[in-house]
């Protein structure tokens, strides 16, 4: 089945600079990759998805990128704020699994 | 538009007994998955239906189950539980299934005894 490593995990930022976090999949049939944020005691939330036949997408300050050839997909989160602190989670699926394979998550602490 | 729930947020059980956990997920959504959530193995796969249908299932004992009724709801139940299935349990429901947005419940705590 499709195995998802998660790198850093924690990663401590200062406000106003960049975060990135790294991801790569097994699974070369997987072709959708989205990506979640969880506050604490909240529930996970989609905040960005990419597709196998696209190889960036940004929205405001993030982005994700994606190397189908080596298997790997990035987030990149620019002018980061408090608010931006949180545990963010990739994740990877072949569209006929019906199931979405999860890191293990990046803590992301933006310090003021 | 009201968001998935599950019911109930809390739950406290001993070892042995079982638990039947229930999630709604948005008006015209058909797929239901359910995620197990630990601190060391983070979210885990447990099932997904769609239209009364299981499409797929994670790699957890026949102790796991669910099922999922006409009008989208589902069940998922644990039976003879063990100390190892606490967790916090999430459902997410989708129009069709992965590819499309999985919008996530506020989960069920589960504490084993």
């Amino acid at each position: 089945g499709e195995n998802v490593e998660q790198h850093p995990s924690t990663l401590s930022v200062q406000e106003g600079d960049s975060a990135v976090i790294k991801c790569t999949y097994s699974d070369s049939a997987s072709n959708y990759f989205p990506w979640y944020k969880q506050e604490l005691g909240k529930r996970p939330q989609l905040i960005i998805d990419i597709r196998s036949n696209v190889g960036e997408k940004k929205d405001q300050r993030i982005a994700v990128t994606l190397n189908k050839t080596a298997k790997h997909f990035s987030l990149h989160i620019t002018e980061t704020q408090p608010e931006d602190s949180a545990v963010y989670f990739c994740a990877a699926s072949n569209f006929n699994d019906y199931k979405l394979s999860f890191g293990a998550g990046t803590t992301v602490t933006v310090r003021a | 538009k009201a968001g998935v729930t599950q019911t109930p947020r809390y739950l406290i059980k001993t070892r042995g007994q079982q638990v039947t956990l229930s999630c709604s997920p948005i008006s015209g959504h058909r797929s239901v998955s359910w995620y197990q959530q630990t601190p060391g193995q983070g979210l885990q796969f447990l099932f997904e239906y769609f239209s009364e249908t299981q499409r797929n299932k994670g790699n957890f004992p026949g102790r796991f189950s669910g099922r999922q009724f006409s009008n989208s709801r589902s069940e998922m139940n644990v039976s003879t539980l063990e100390l190892g299935d606490s967790a916090l349990y999430l459902c997410a429901s989708s129009w069709a299934g992965v590819g499309d947005t999985q919008y996530f419940g506020p989960g069920t705590r589960l504490t084993v005894l």
